[in-house]
């Protein structure tokens, strides 16, 4: 059984640093891409990023809204995914969701995800002065 | 553009079909993966791919896609299928993934 368990998340004054960790199990974490999406306080999901697999390069992209701010990497041989987030803001208050992640393939019409994907539980970031 | 929207929220009679729409220029050309979150609770992937569901979600969830519209059908609406609905897609142009804003269905 696919377990994420995220950790790192607190209290965090503004211009501050945070480093998320997510512990990955039941699965061949090395294999496997992975991403972090978050959802502030009464919001919706927004899409953080994503890291591939050492196969594929292991590269990583980012939303706007963070990008610049922070860095995804992983250990695969400790099965853990991190998110260092530097020049915390406000906005950036939020439940951080580990979750795998799948290649987008394609059939002749659409693009589709042709694997489901797991999500821990969340670790929450919360940045006040 | 990579905003993908969704009516804030819908309401359906209990037993009754309800489809809950994803729309965007983001959608286009993308079979979008759809989220069930509960209050309180990580979201769950009720369909993926090609209009499919992972293990143990009941075959009342359906998908369609059509132009920059996404549908997720529930055929039979249950109490426990109250929740926050998501679709997700990616931009065409970034290649950057994207969420819908959001669907909060309640079931009557």
């Amino acid at each position: 059984e696919v377990h994420l368990v995220e950790s790192g998340g607190g209290l965090v004054k503004p211009g501050g640093s945070l480093r998320l960790s997510c512990a990955a199990s039941g699965f061949t974490f090395a294999n496997a891409w992975m991403r972090w999406v978050r959802q502030a306080p009464g919001k919706g999901l927004e899409w953080v990023g994503q890291i591939k697999s050492k196969v594929d390069a292991g590269a990583t992209a980012y939303a706007a809204s963070v990008k610049g701010r922070v860095s995804i990497s992983r250990d695969d041989s400790k099965n853990t995914l991190y998110l260092q987030m530097h020049s915390l803001k406000t906005e950036d208050t939020a439940v951080y969701y580990c979750t795998t992640d799948s290649a987008w393939h394609f059939d002749g019409d659409y693009y589709y995800r042709h694997e489901t994907d797991y999500w821990g539980r969340g670790t929450l970031v919360t940045v006040s002065s | 553009s990579s905003e993908v929207t969704q009516d804030p929220a819908v309401s359906v009679a209990l037993g009754q079909t309800v489809r809950i729409t994803c729309q965007g220029v983001s959608v286009r050309g993308y079979r979008a993966s759809w989220y069930q979150q509960k209050p309180g609770q990580a979201p769950v992937v009720v369909i993926y791919g090609q209009n499919s569901r992972p293990s143990g979600i009941p075959d009342r969830f359906s998908a369609s896609s059509s132009g920059e519209t996404s549908t997720l059908t529930i055929t039979g609406a249950q109490a426990e299928d109250e929740a926050d609905y998501y679709c997700n897609s990616r931009d065409s142009s970034t290649l950057l993934e994207v969420f819908g804003g959001g669907t909060r269905l309640t079931v009557l």
